[in-house]
């Protein structure tokens, strides 16, 4: 049973544009998420996180949002550029540490 | 620079032959974390340990055992690799297990292991 969930396995956006990623979660007593990106032959990094207790965090080009009525989350990238062309992993972390991840988008941002 | 670093980065082997995969950190963290990943799944945690104190998932198979000798070394072994264990094997570490900020999970780049 998927937790985490990334409905799109892909996207592909033009340089400058804006990138919208997607997650959604089915559990309500989740409260902090984070979104790792990953490059090729490269472990996840860590790229922005939120707590329940917002629904906007901001970190220079990327912005997550989250909506928990309809336990949905969503990271802005504006603008992208080529070198954000990677796999984007949304996660919920437990109170243990535990990640739970979604599958992954991989964005592709077109010069 | 720190970091978190796996060996090998490709591993092959054959069914039912043992398999150790190697974790080790430079950032000097008191967690460290075993995550599998099947191809285009989302990352499943295995187990972890915090500092000597060892956490199975619950449904982590026993065929998956761990070590972690001291601060800088985590080990998964494979006792019986299966055709159903071929997967990337993803090595993390955070300082504690709080949420976010320095507690942030680091990951390596994983070894890609291969059952024939």
């Amino acid at each position: 049973d998927q937790q985490v969930k990334q409905n799109s396995p892909s996207l592909s956006v033009q340089e400058g544009r804006i990138s919208i990623l997607n997650c959604d979660y089915t559990n309500s007593m989740f409260d902090y998420f984070l979104w790792y990106k990953k490059y090729p032959a490269e472990g996840p990094t860590f790229l922005i996180s939120i707590s329940s207790i917002k629904d906007k965090n901001e970190d220079g080009r990327f912005t997550v949002f989250l909506n928990k009525s309809a336990k949905h989350l969503s990271l802005h990238i504006v603008p992208s550029q080529p070198g954000d062309s990677a796999v984007y992993f949304c996660a919920s972390e437990g109170n243990t540490g535990k990640l739970i991840f979604g599958q992954g988008t991989t964005l592709q941002v077109k010069p | 620079d720190a970091m978190v670093i796996q060996n090998p980065r490709y591993q092959v082997t054959q069914f039912g032959k043992p398999v150790t995969l190697s974790c080790s950190q430079t950032l000097n963290h008191n967690v460290m974390y075993w995550y599998q990943q099947k191809s285009s799944q989302a990352p499943k945690l295995l187990f972890h340990y915090y500092d000597k104190d060892f956490n199975n998932e619950a449904d982590t198979p026993d065929n998956f055992q761990s070590r972690r000798p001291n601060t800088s070394f985590c080990f998964l072994d494979i006792r019986s690799p299966g055709l159903g264990d071929a997967a990337m094997y993803l090595c993390a570490t955070s300082r504690s297990k709080g949420r976010g900020g320095t507690d942030t999970q680091y990951f390596g780049p994983g070894t890609r292991l291969t059952v024939l």
